[in-house]
């Protein structure tokens, strides 16, 4: 079986532009969660959703979108690209919400120049 | 939120030696993880352990939930070994994970 798919694998953007990062989860799970990690620390939570709806937002800006979609699959958007926006993104699935066992994928590494 | 600390933040073992890494949780969590990440920065599933012990070959993980922290034991390491660890734990309505800073080891040969 699949795990977790994520595309891109890598970015490069200029300040200012917008970005969407896809999410496929494993079959069978209907939890996806988004996470950002930047050099040096460990992921920090962005976005949750389950059976399509928000279940969850972390400390990020309003330029931080998510949506999942009927096949369970989601997107993360990020508007108004800053530097520090550089980071590796996470996506996570799991069978069930709130503490099913979390699977990752391989995660796309965005630059931001 | 919870906090959660991870020690040591750094390890240096010679291939064949065994370690112990530990995880500190400021309150309770219902969910707790451990993550291998790959130089490639993928996180590998190493356990998941709200409580007790489990064993998956030269590793294994105990919780102790009522104290708040989680072990994680590598035994007869490898340098395949190396890379960064991370314990993570979730509580309350939403589930997502809370990670530490991490452990990064190092196993030279």
């Amino acid at each position: 079986d699949a795990g977790v798919t994520q595309s891109p694998t890598h970015l490069i953007k200029t300040r200012g532009q917008q970005v969407t990062l896809r999410c496929s989860p494993i079959s069978g799970h209907k939890s996806v969660s988004w996470y950002q990690q930047v050099l040096g620390q460990g992921p920090q939570f962005i976005f949750q959703y389950y059976e399509k709806e928000e279940r969850g937002r972390g400390n990020f800006p309003d330029r931080f979108s998510a949506r999942q979609f009927p096949n369970y699959s989601s997107e993360l958007n990020v508007n108004a690209l800053l530097l520090g926006d550089s980071a590796l993104y996470l996506c996570a699935s799991s069978v069930t919400q709130p503490f099913g066992e979390a699977f990752f994928g391989q995660g796309t590494r965005l630059t931001v120049v | 939120g919870i906090q959660v600390e991870q020690s040591p933040p750094d390890l240096i073992l010679q291939e064949g030696a065994n370690s112990t890494l530990r995880c500190n949780f400021s309150d309770s969590v219902n969910n707790l993880q451990w993550f291998h990440q790959n130089p490639w920065g993928q996180l590998i599933n190493l356990f998941y352990i709200p409580s007790g012990t489990k064993q998956n070959g030269r590793l294994s993980a105990t919780t102790v939930a009522t104290e708040r922290y989680s072990l994680l034991y590598i035994s007869s390491s490898q340098t395949t070994d190396s890379g960064v660890y991370f314990c993570a734990g979730a509580r309350g309505s939403q589930g997502n994970l809370i990670f530490g800073k991490g452990t990064k080891l190092s196993v030279k040969p």
